[in-house]
C-alpha cells in the first residue's frame, strides 16, 4: 500500500484566497482524521471521521473551515477565504478498527503558506 | 479525558550515548501508549506501542519504552544514538474504546557528532 496520500505537498497562496487540500487515506481503514501543526500550538486535531461520517469537528478552529469525505477513498480539507494565520502543516491520518486498537497512519502533509 | 506531557522540549546528545525521553499521561484506567517519530518534512511514524502484557515494549530502530503504572509514565529509550535520530518524538495516549489519541507536545532531539 502506498500509504496515506496527501495532495499537494506544499502551497502557497494569498490572504483571501480559497485553498483546498486533499487526502488519500489507506484502503480499508475507516477513520481519517485532519490535523494541524504549527510551533505555536503544536499537533491539533480538526476533525475526524468514521466510515465517511463527521463525528467530532470541535477542533476545527472557525467557519472558513470545513472537511468532507464524499467516499472512502477521498477527504478534502476547505479554508476560504484564507488567512495568513492559517499558515501550517496539515496533516492527514487514517486508521482501522483492529480490537481497541488506535494506531494512526499518517501522511507526509501539506505546508500552508498564506501570504 | 486523557492528557499527555512530554517535560523536555529539546534534547540534546552526542552521537553514541544513550536516549531518554520522557512521557506522562494521565487518564484513570490502562491506557494504551504510543511514541511517534516525525523527521524533518515528513509525517508521524509509529515507532512502538503499548496495549497490555509486557511493560518494557520493544519497537522500531532499535527503541523501546517502559510503561510504569505507579509512576504514570511511558519513557522512550536507546543505548546508542545515531545521527538519523534527530527528530521530533512524540508521546500519545489513547483511552480504550476510542480511536482518538491525545498527543503530547513533542520533543525535538538534537544529535551533535
Amino acid at each position: 500500500d502506498a500509504g496515506v496520500i496527501q495532495s499537494p505537498r506544499h502551497e502557497v497562496t494569498e490572504m483571501g484566497q480559497e485553498v483546498t487540500l486533499r487526502c488519500k487515506p489507506i484502503s480499508g481503514h475507516d477513520y481519517l482524521f485532519w490535523y494541524r501543526q504549527t510551533m505555536m500550538r503544536g499537533l491539533e486535531l480538526l476533525i475526524y471521521f468514521n466510515n465517511n461520517v463527521p463525528i467530532d469537528d470541535s477542533g476545527m478552529p472557525e467557519d472558513r473551515f470545513s472537511a468532507k469525505m464524499p467516499n472512502a477513498s477521498f477527504s478534502t480539507l476547505k479554508i476560504q477565504p484564507s488567512e495568513p494565520r492559517d499558515s501550517a502543516v496539515y496533516f492527514c491520518a487514517s486508521s482501522f478498527e483492529q480490537g481497541d486498537s488506535n494506531e494512526q497512519f499518517f501522511g507526509p502533509g501539506t505546508r500552508l503558506t498564506v501570504l | 479525558a486523557q492528557s499527555v506531557t512530554q517535560p523536555d522540549i529539546h534534547i540534546t546528545v552526542s552521537e553514541g550515548a544513550s536516549l531518554e525521553l520522557r512521557c506522562n499521561y494521565s487518564y484513570g484506567a490502562t491506557p494504551y501508549l504510543f511514541w511517534y517519530v516525525q523527521s524533518p518534512g515528513q509525517g508521524l511514524q509509529l515507532l512502538l506501542k503499548y496495549f497490555s502484557g509486557d511493560t518494557l515494549v520493544q519497537g522500531i530502530k532499535g527503541f523501546e519504552a517502559e510503561f510504569k503504572r505507579s509512576q504514570s509514565s511511558f519513557n522512550l529509550r536507546k543505548p546508542s544514538v545515531h545521527w538519523s535520530d534527530a527528530a521530533e518524538y512524540f508521546c500519545a495516549v489513547g483511552a480504550i474504546g476510542s480511536y482518538i489519541p491525545t498527543f503530547g507536545r513533542g520533543t525535538s532531539l538534537i544529535v551533535h557528532p
